[in-house]
């Protein structure tokens, strides 16, 4: 039992580059979530899915896309890398609205 | 909207009591209070959870009153390994800025 696993861990992208960042769960958790974490600050939600083929918009999703085709799988896409987008990105999981979080452990993202 | 209020900022001594305070003054009734922390810049990491009685378990205590407007984490005996910032969460979703608790020797 993995939890909640995110790659790449580190990444430096161009400004103008896209890319994707991968999250999966083998915890068979119906929600999921991505929030990002600038330096020095808490946690703010981008997106998040309550099930396989259903996202929503969190509180700072400009500028990234969500898919959720499987349980198991919830990628964080950006197409036109900013500055402003350097953050640490979290995913997490939980089973159902009664339950806790799990988070992966990150990925460290600079844009430049 | 899932407003938290928490202290910036709290130093605790090694091996004494550490009690970090939440106020959720707006929590619905049927919302648990979750605890969760973040050691450096790894991912957070679930504590303890309770909806209205008192809850214990191996890492924290967690104590709300009773009109559930505000909750306290107790960490008994505080280590230098707890140095973290600490969230408190209702209604999923949002989290606040949290409690940075610095362990001192």
């Amino acid at each position: 039992n993995a939890g909640v696993t995110q790659t790449p861990k580190f990444r430096i992208l161009k400004i103008g580059q896209s890319m994707t960042l991968q999250c999966t769960q083998d915890m068979n958790h119906n929600y999921m979530y991505w929030y990002r974490q600038d330096p020095g600050m808490g946690l703010k939600l981008i997106y998040y899915s309550v099930g396989a083929g259903i996202t929503d918009k969190g509180e700072v999703p400009n500028g990234y896309n969500v898919s959720r085709s499987t349980t198991e799988d919830f990628p964080l896409r950006l197409e036109l890398a900013a500055p402003s987008q350097t953050s640490v990105y979290f995913c997490a999981s939980s089973y159902g609205t009664g339950g806790y979080y799990t988070f992966g452990s990150g990925t460290r993202l600079t844009v430049v | 909207d899932a407003k938290t209020t928490q202290p910036p900022s709290m130093d605790c001594a090694e091996g004494r009591a550490a009690n970090l305070p939440c106020n959720h003054s707006t929590i619905s009734g049927n919302e648990y209070v979750y605890w969760y922390r973040q050691i450096h810049s790894q991912g957070p990491q679930y504590i303890i959870h309770g909806l209205k009685n008192n809850e214990t378990n191996e890492m924290a205590s967690l104590i709300i009153t009773e009109d559930r407007k505000s909750s306290t984490l107790i960490l008994p005996h505080a280590t230098l390994r707890d140095t973290a910032v600490y969230y408190c969460n209702w209604g999923k979703l949002q989290f606040g800025a949290g409690t940075q608790v610095v362990v001192t020797p």
